[in-house]
């Protein structure tokens, strides 16, 4: 049972190029999320969907897309990377249980754009 | 505007000791407060919660308190062992919604 898995687990980008951050859960999980985790931050919620189809926009969506075309799957795309997107990003996925206990997060891809 | 707020970047405890974490919050909608640990290169881990309508959870060496009227959690560990070593995230739920918003994050560091 691998739970939440990520890929890559690290990236470096140059400034205006474009690329897809993977998360893939084992778990039949309907709900899955994306966050990044900044220094002073933490942990900031930048889009979710509660099942395949459906997706929406977390605290800090612009310059991300996503989309839920599968129950396991949640890519994040960089539509034309930034230096402000360096981060470390973390997927999670949920059974729903509306209490948020429920969390198992990947092991983190640490993107770096220079 | 950081509606879970954890004032204090860093905490050094001795081994055996009490560690206290804090956390402030400002939303009145949240239905559950949430600790998750971190170890560096891995993700967040769920530790425990506790409901809003409750004011103490306790889980072994872990105790969550909540104070509503403060609008402040706090995080007991008793006694503190030098695998606790790691970065704490408190955590709000919001009621009906499958949304959860972090803290920023205390590292806590326990010295033998």
């Amino acid at each position: 049972n691998a739970g939440v898995t990520q890929t890559p687990k690290f990236q470096v980008l140059k400034t205006g190029q474009s690329m897809t951050l993977q998360c893939a859960q084992d778990m039949n999980h309907e709900y899955m999320s994306w966050y990044r985790q900044d220094p002073g931050m933490g942990l900031r919620l930048i889009h979710y969907s509660v099942g395949a189809g459906i997706t929406d926009q977390g605290e800090v969506p612009n310059g991300y897309n996503v989309s839920r075309s599968t129950t396991e799957d949640f890519p994040l795309r960089l539509l034309s990377a930034a230096p402000s997107q360096t981060s470390v990003y973390f997927c999670a996925s949920s059974y729903g249980g509306g209490r948020g206990d429920g969390y198992t997060f990947g092991s983190g891809t640490r993107l770096t754009v220079v | 505007d950081q509606q879970v707020k954890q004032n204090s970047p860093s905490l050094s405890v001795q081994e055996g000791r009490i560690s206290i974490l804090n956390c402030d919050y400002t939303n009145s909608m949240f239905d559950y407060f949430l600790w998750y640990k971190k170890y560096p290169a891995e993700g967040p881990t769920f530790l425990i919660s506790i409901s809003s309508i409750k004011d103490k959870n306790e889980d072994g060496r872990f105790t969550v308190f909540l104070n509503k009227s403060a609008k402040h959690l706090s995080l007991h560990i008793v006694p503190s062992q030098p695998g606790d070593s790691a970065v704490y995230f408190c955590a709000a739920h919001f009621q009906g919604a499958q949304k959860l918003v972090f803290g920023q994050g205390t590292r806590l560091t326990i010295n033998p």
